[in-house]
């Protein structure tokens, strides 16, 4: 099993273009979270989902969409990407309510830079 | 809501020193308390968890933590570190029920020769 794995690896924009962050796990989990990580301020919640065809909003979600159209991706869009938006995005996913293992399992990361 | 605080952005020891990295949550209803380790340009791996039953977990390379619910703490240990345990370390909580995960800001944990 490959896991939780993320494309692309690391990306660069310029201030106001888009992009989308490929999730996917082969895991069969319920659940799937996208996070930015900055330095200093741990990992923050941007939009998460509970099932296929559902997505809410996490701590963080101004300037990012989200969609789980297949149960095994979700996927992050930045519609006009900012500077403010440099960051390491993490993906993750766990196992449904109904499981007691609520571990979740990350993905190795994007690296993204806006200029 | 759930928060959790990391009381050391920073810690410095020598190989083979014990060490301990404190975390301490605050939550209004029953708690999960994780721990996750980052080592450097890799995502996160679960270390050890606490979901419930004993207070002492132990978990992946030797790490160990308990859970205190009188004093709300959390704290990670380790009787003797290696160089290769320097990383990032994340306590974390979610509230029982809840999808969530809430994550401390972090403890960069230095092993120094």
């Amino acid at each position: 099993n490959a896991g939780v794995t993320q494309t692309p690896k690391f990306r660069v924009l310029k201030t106001g273009q888009s992009m989308t962050l490929l999730c996917a796990q082969d895991m069969n989990h319920e659940y799937m979270y996208w996070y930015r990580q900055d330095p200093g301020m741990g990992l923050r919640l941007i939009h998460y989902s509970v099932g296929e065809g559902t997505t809410a909003k996490g701590e963080v979600p101004d300037g990012y969409n989200v969609s789980r159209l297949k149960k095994q991706n979700f996927l992050l869009g930045l519609e006009s990407a900012a500077p403010s938006q440099t960051s390491v995005y993490f993906c993750a996913s766990r196992p449904g309510a109904t499981s007691s293992y609520n571990e979740q399992f990350f993905g190795p990361g994007t690296r993204l830079t806006v200029l | 809501a759930q928060s959790v605080t990391q009381l050391d952005s920073q810690v410095p020891v020598f190989e083979e020193a014990p060490v301990e990295l404190r975390c301490n949550y605050s939550s209004s209803v029953s708690v999960y308390l994780f721990w996750y380790v980052q080592y450097p340009n890799q995502g996160l791996q679960l270390l050890l968890k606490y979901l419930s039953g004993s207070t002492l977990v132990k978990g992946i390379n030797g790490f160990e933590a308990e859970f205190n619910k009188s004093q709300t703490s959390f704290h990670l240990r380790k009787p003797s570190v290696h160089i290769s345990d320097t990383a990032e370390y994340f306590c974390a909580v979610s509230g029982r029920g809840s999808e969530k995960l809430v994550f401390g800001k972090g403890t960069k944990l230095t092993v120094n020769p």
